[in-house]
Protein backbone atom coordinates (compact mmCIF):
# COMPACT_ATOMS: atom_id res chain seq x y z
CA UNK A 1 0.00 0.00 0.00
CA UNK A 2 1.39 3.38 -0.65
CA UNK A 3 1.70 6.03 1.98
CA UNK A 4 1.60 9.68 1.74
CA UNK A 5 3.83 11.52 4.08
CA UNK A 6 3.06 14.97 4.81
CA UNK A 7 5.59 17.70 6.10
CA UNK A 8 5.32 20.02 8.29
CA UNK A 9 2.70 19.01 10.21
CA UNK A 10 1.90 22.87 11.59
CA UNK A 11 3.62 25.90 10.31
CA UNK A 12 3.02 29.44 11.55
CA UNK A 13 2.87 32.23 8.80
CA UNK A 14 2.70 35.48 8.49
CA UNK A 15 -0.21 37.24 6.19
CA UNK A 16 1.55 37.91 3.04
CA UNK A 17 4.24 35.40 3.07
CA UNK A 18 4.98 32.38 0.78
CA UNK A 19 4.58 29.02 2.07
CA UNK A 20 5.16 25.50 0.52
CA UNK A 21 4.18 22.17 2.17
CA UNK A 22 5.07 19.00 0.83
CA UNK A 23 3.96 15.78 0.22
CA UNK A 24 6.03 12.79 -0.41
CA UNK A 25 4.96 9.05 -1.82
CA UNK A 26 6.07 5.93 -1.11
CA UNK A 27 5.98 4.29 -4.51
CA UNK A 28 5.75 6.57 -7.72
CA UNK A 29 2.04 7.87 -8.15
CA UNK A 30 3.24 9.78 -11.68
CA UNK A 31 0.68 13.19 -11.71
CA UNK A 32 -1.96 11.46 -9.43
CA UNK A 33 -2.38 13.42 -6.52
CA UNK A 34 -5.20 15.99 -5.54
CA UNK A 35 -4.72 19.05 -2.73
CA UNK A 36 -7.66 20.19 -0.25
CA UNK A 37 -8.26 22.91 2.24
CA UNK A 38 -10.21 21.82 4.84
CA UNK A 39 -11.19 24.38 7.56
CA UNK A 40 -13.07 24.00 10.97
CA UNK A 41 -16.66 22.51 10.86
CA UNK A 42 -16.46 22.69 7.55
CA UNK A 43 -16.02 19.51 4.41
CA UNK A 44 -12.73 19.49 2.62
CA UNK A 45 -12.21 21.47 -0.90
CA UNK A 46 -10.69 20.66 -3.57
CA UNK A 47 -7.54 22.84 -4.66
CA UNK A 48 -5.66 21.01 -7.05
CA UNK A 49 -6.08 17.89 -8.87
CA UNK A 50 -3.47 15.97 -11.18
CA UNK A 51 -0.80 17.71 -8.79
CA UNK A 52 -0.97 21.01 -10.83
CA UNK A 53 -4.04 21.85 -12.25
CA UNK A 54 -6.46 24.20 -10.02
CA UNK A 55 -9.57 23.89 -9.69
CA UNK A 56 -12.94 25.87 -10.42
CA UNK A 57 -12.52 28.92 -8.63
CA UNK A 58 -9.92 28.29 -6.93
CA UNK A 59 -7.39 31.27 -6.22
CA UNK A 60 -4.25 31.96 -8.40
CA UNK A 61 -2.02 32.11 -5.30
CA UNK A 62 -2.36 28.15 -5.27
CA UNK A 63 0.38 26.52 -7.06
CA UNK A 64 0.66 22.20 -7.19
CA UNK A 65 3.76 20.64 -8.17
CA UNK A 66 5.59 17.67 -8.39
CA UNK A 67 6.02 14.38 -9.84
CA UNK A 68 6.55 10.97 -9.20
CA UNK A 69 6.87 10.93 -5.42
CA UNK A 70 7.30 14.35 -4.32
CA UNK A 71 5.09 17.14 -4.17
CA UNK A 72 4.19 20.60 -3.07
CA UNK A 73 1.54 23.03 -2.41
CA UNK A 74 2.95 26.63 -2.58
CA UNK A 75 0.34 29.70 -1.43
CA UNK A 76 1.59 33.25 -2.52
CA UNK A 77 0.87 35.73 -0.72
CA UNK A 78 -0.94 34.12 2.23
CA UNK A 79 -4.15 35.60 3.40
CA UNK A 80 -5.87 35.46 6.76
CA UNK A 81 -8.81 33.02 4.93
CA UNK A 82 -6.09 30.59 4.19
CA UNK A 83 -5.67 29.27 7.83
CA UNK A 84 -6.93 25.85 7.54
CA UNK A 85 -5.26 21.75 7.44
CA UNK A 86 -4.16 20.95 4.00
CA UNK A 87 -4.63 17.33 3.02
CA UNK A 88 -2.73 15.54 -0.30
CA UNK A 89 -4.22 12.50 -1.63
CA UNK A 90 -3.18 9.89 -3.92
CA UNK A 91 -5.77 9.85 -6.68
CA UNK A 92 -6.39 6.23 -7.47
CA UNK A 93 -9.36 3.60 -6.85
CA UNK A 94 -7.88 3.16 -3.73
CA UNK A 95 -7.17 6.51 -3.02
CA UNK A 96 -4.95 7.37 0.60
CA UNK A 97 -4.80 10.77 1.79
CA UNK A 98 -1.55 12.36 3.57
CA UNK A 99 -2.01 12.84 7.75
CA UNK A 100 -2.69 17.09 6.78
CA UNK A 101 -0.05 20.46 7.24
CA UNK A 102 -2.05 22.58 9.55
CA UNK A 103 -1.36 26.28 8.74
CA UNK A 104 -2.13 28.68 11.12
CA UNK A 105 -1.39 32.53 10.90
CA UNK A 106 0.72 35.08 13.34
CA UNK B 1 -26.40 23.38 -7.81
CA UNK B 2 -24.77 19.94 -6.88
CA UNK B 3 -26.06 18.67 -3.50
CA UNK B 4 -25.29 16.06 -1.31
CA UNK B 5 -26.95 15.05 1.93
CA UNK B 6 -25.25 12.23 4.27
CA UNK B 7 -28.23 11.05 6.67
CA UNK B 8 -28.31 7.84 8.59
CA UNK B 9 -25.92 8.75 11.47
CA UNK B 10 -26.12 8.41 15.27
CA UNK B 11 -25.18 6.61 18.28
CA UNK B 12 -24.61 2.91 17.69
CA UNK B 13 -23.56 -0.06 20.34
CA UNK B 14 -20.23 -2.11 19.30
CA UNK B 15 -21.19 -4.90 17.61
CA UNK B 16 -24.13 -3.45 16.00
CA UNK B 17 -24.86 -1.88 12.70
CA UNK B 18 -25.78 0.98 10.57
CA UNK B 19 -26.49 2.33 7.03
CA UNK B 20 -25.81 5.87 5.85
CA UNK B 21 -27.43 7.44 3.29
CA UNK B 22 -26.55 10.47 0.88
CA UNK B 23 -28.97 11.89 -1.34
CA UNK B 24 -27.67 13.51 -4.60
CA UNK B 25 -28.66 16.38 -6.68
CA UNK B 26 -27.91 18.69 -9.29
CA UNK B 27 -25.93 16.47 -11.68
CA UNK B 28 -26.11 12.96 -13.63
CA UNK B 29 -25.47 10.70 -10.39
CA UNK B 30 -25.35 7.40 -12.94
CA UNK B 31 -22.30 9.34 -14.24
CA UNK B 32 -19.81 9.46 -11.47
CA UNK B 33 -17.87 7.16 -9.24
CA UNK B 34 -18.56 8.18 -5.81
CA UNK B 35 -16.45 7.27 -2.76
CA UNK B 36 -16.94 7.95 1.54
CA UNK B 37 -14.08 9.11 3.64
CA UNK B 38 -14.32 9.77 6.95
CA UNK B 39 -12.52 12.04 9.65
CA UNK B 40 -12.21 10.97 13.53
CA UNK B 41 -12.62 13.82 15.79
CA UNK B 42 -9.72 16.00 15.83
CA UNK B 43 -8.10 13.49 13.25
CA UNK B 44 -6.94 13.66 9.19
CA UNK B 45 -9.02 12.16 6.54
CA UNK B 46 -9.64 8.42 5.77
CA UNK B 47 -10.94 6.86 2.70
CA UNK B 48 -13.23 4.34 3.52
CA UNK B 49 -15.27 2.64 0.30
CA UNK B 50 -15.02 3.81 -3.56
CA UNK B 51 -17.96 2.33 -6.33
CA UNK B 52 -17.97 3.03 -10.24
CA UNK B 53 -20.47 4.85 -11.64
CA UNK B 54 -22.25 1.74 -12.38
CA UNK B 55 -21.90 0.00 -8.96
CA UNK B 56 -19.84 -3.00 -10.47
CA UNK B 57 -16.72 -2.30 -8.80
CA UNK B 58 -16.42 -1.57 -4.92
CA UNK B 59 -13.03 -0.87 -3.32
CA UNK B 60 -12.05 -0.91 0.27
CA UNK B 61 -8.93 -0.12 3.04
CA UNK B 62 -8.05 -3.13 5.01
CA UNK B 63 -9.65 -1.28 8.00
CA UNK B 64 -13.31 -1.80 7.18
CA UNK B 65 -12.84 -4.48 4.60
CA UNK B 66 -15.60 -6.97 5.34
CA UNK B 67 -17.04 -4.91 7.28
CA UNK B 68 -18.41 -2.18 4.99
CA UNK B 69 -20.73 -2.21 2.18
CA UNK B 70 -20.97 0.59 -0.56
CA UNK B 71 -23.82 0.68 -2.82
CA UNK B 72 -25.61 2.83 -4.80
CA UNK B 73 -29.45 3.25 -6.38
CA UNK B 74 -29.05 5.59 -9.73
CA UNK B 75 -32.57 5.52 -10.14
CA UNK B 76 -32.84 7.42 -6.63
CA UNK B 77 -29.62 8.92 -6.84
CA UNK B 78 -28.54 7.65 -3.46
CA UNK B 79 -25.24 6.42 -2.22
CA UNK B 80 -24.90 3.91 0.90
CA UNK B 81 -23.07 2.85 3.76
CA UNK B 82 -23.92 -0.69 5.29
CA UNK B 83 -21.52 -0.96 8.29
CA UNK B 84 -21.78 -3.59 9.94
CA UNK B 85 -19.42 -4.77 13.03
CA UNK B 86 -18.91 -1.57 14.26
CA UNK B 87 -16.32 -0.99 16.46
CA UNK B 88 -15.05 2.50 18.57
CA UNK B 89 -12.40 3.16 16.13
CA UNK B 90 -15.06 3.98 13.89
CA UNK B 91 -16.72 6.79 15.15
CA UNK B 92 -15.89 9.49 12.98
CA UNK B 93 -17.81 11.93 10.66
CA UNK B 94 -18.71 10.19 7.04
CA UNK B 95 -18.49 12.25 4.00
CA UNK B 96 -19.78 10.97 0.51
CA UNK B 97 -18.22 12.90 -2.15
CA UNK B 98 -18.07 12.49 -5.52
CA UNK B 99 -14.32 10.44 -6.42
CA UNK B 100 -13.19 13.37 -8.61
CA UNK B 101 -13.03 15.23 -4.52
CA UNK B 102 -14.86 17.94 -6.80
CA UNK B 103 -18.09 18.05 -4.46
CA UNK B 104 -18.76 17.13 -1.04
CA UNK B 105 -21.61 16.58 1.66
CA UNK B 106 -21.65 18.24 5.06
CA UNK B 107 -21.35 15.13 6.82
CA UNK B 108 -23.23 12.93 9.25
CA UNK B 109 -21.35 11.59 12.92
CA UNK B 110 -21.04 8.11 13.75
CA UNK B 111 -20.72 7.48 17.05
CA UNK B 112 -19.89 3.97 18.27
CA UNK B 113 -19.98 3.57 21.72
CA UNK B 114 -21.80 1.66 24.71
Amino acid sequence: NIVMTQSPKSMSISVGDRVTMNCKASQNVGNNIAWYQQKPGQSPKLLIYYASNRYTGVPDRFTGGGYGTDFTLTINSVQAEDAAFYYCQRIYNSPTFGGGTKLELK
Amino acid sequence: EVQLVESGGGLVQPGRSLKLSCAASGFTFSSFAMAWVRQAPKKGLEWVATITSGGSNTYYPDSVKGRFTISRDNAKSTLYLQMDSLRSEDTATYYCAIFSGAYWGQGTLVTVSS
